[in-house]
């Protein structure tokens, strides 16, 4: 049964500063991966979409890792801003339904 | 059309009665998945639909509950004699292709059991 976890749970930076969430899954036989945002009590916002045959994805500030072998993946945010604030979710693609398994997320607080 | 719809954004309900949940995915997109999200926790999968068929249903959704997807349009998820412990986030998510395409998910809609 595939397991994604997300570390830490929770993250206090100053702004300016790059950081690094990671997210590790059980088993790498994923179709790809998703990193997502969630702002309190609002849906979900695509961030990268790491397709299973790329090594990573960036998307002007947001940098994402894949590393199928090793069962991670690791979302970087360079020069981190007060409203980068929210939660950002892990998540794989799995087996045959194509639904994704999420990991439960790392809190983010950027503080100006 | 901007994005995935859910509606409504919030519902109180008294446990015991019925609640219906609307989603409208993105035009074109086949897939349209339902996740539920407690407080704290990511969120699970409940049902995915491509076109109008209901091709899985996770462990989760209990005899209780019962989703649709008439004409492969929109998609309703119903929740019949609710409970304390139905009270979620209720996450609809759409794609476009066959397999492990970006999904794009709505607002979500808020249940809250009283």
């Amino acid at each position: 049964k595939q397991e994604v976890t997300q570390i830490p749970a929770a993250l206090s930076v100053p702004e300016g500063e790059n950081l690094v969430l990671n997210c590790s899954f059980t088993d790498s036989a994923i179709y790809n991966l998703q990193w997502f945002r969630q702002d309190p009590g609002k849906g979900l916002t695509s961030l990268l979409l790491i397709q299973s045959s790329q090594r990573e994805q960036t998307s002007g500030r947001l940098n994402a890792s894949l590393d199928k072998s090793s069962g991670r993946s690791t979302l970087y945010i360079a020069a981190s801003q007060p409203g980068d604030s929210a939660t950002y979710l892990c998540a794989v693609y799995g087996g045959s339904q194509g639904n994704l398994i999420f990991g439960k997320g790392t809190k983010l607080s950027v503080k100006p | 059309d901007t994005g995935v719809s859910q509606n409504p954004r919030h519902k109180i309900t008294k446990r015991g009665q019925n609640v219906t949940f609307r989603c409208d995915p993105i035009s074109e997109h086949n897939r349209l998945y339902w996740y539920r999200q407690t407080l704290g926790q990511g969120p699970e999968f409940l049902t995915y639909f491509q076109n109008e068929a209901q091709l899985e249903k996770s462990r989760l959704l209990s005899d209780r509950f019962s989703a649709e997807r008439p004409k492969g349009s929109f998609s309703t998820l119903e929740i019949q004699r609710t409970e304390q412990g139905d009270s979620a986030m209720y996450l609809c998510a759409s794609s476009l292709g066959q397999g492990a395409t970006e999904a794009f998910f709505g607002q979500g809609t808020r249940l809250t059991v009283v």
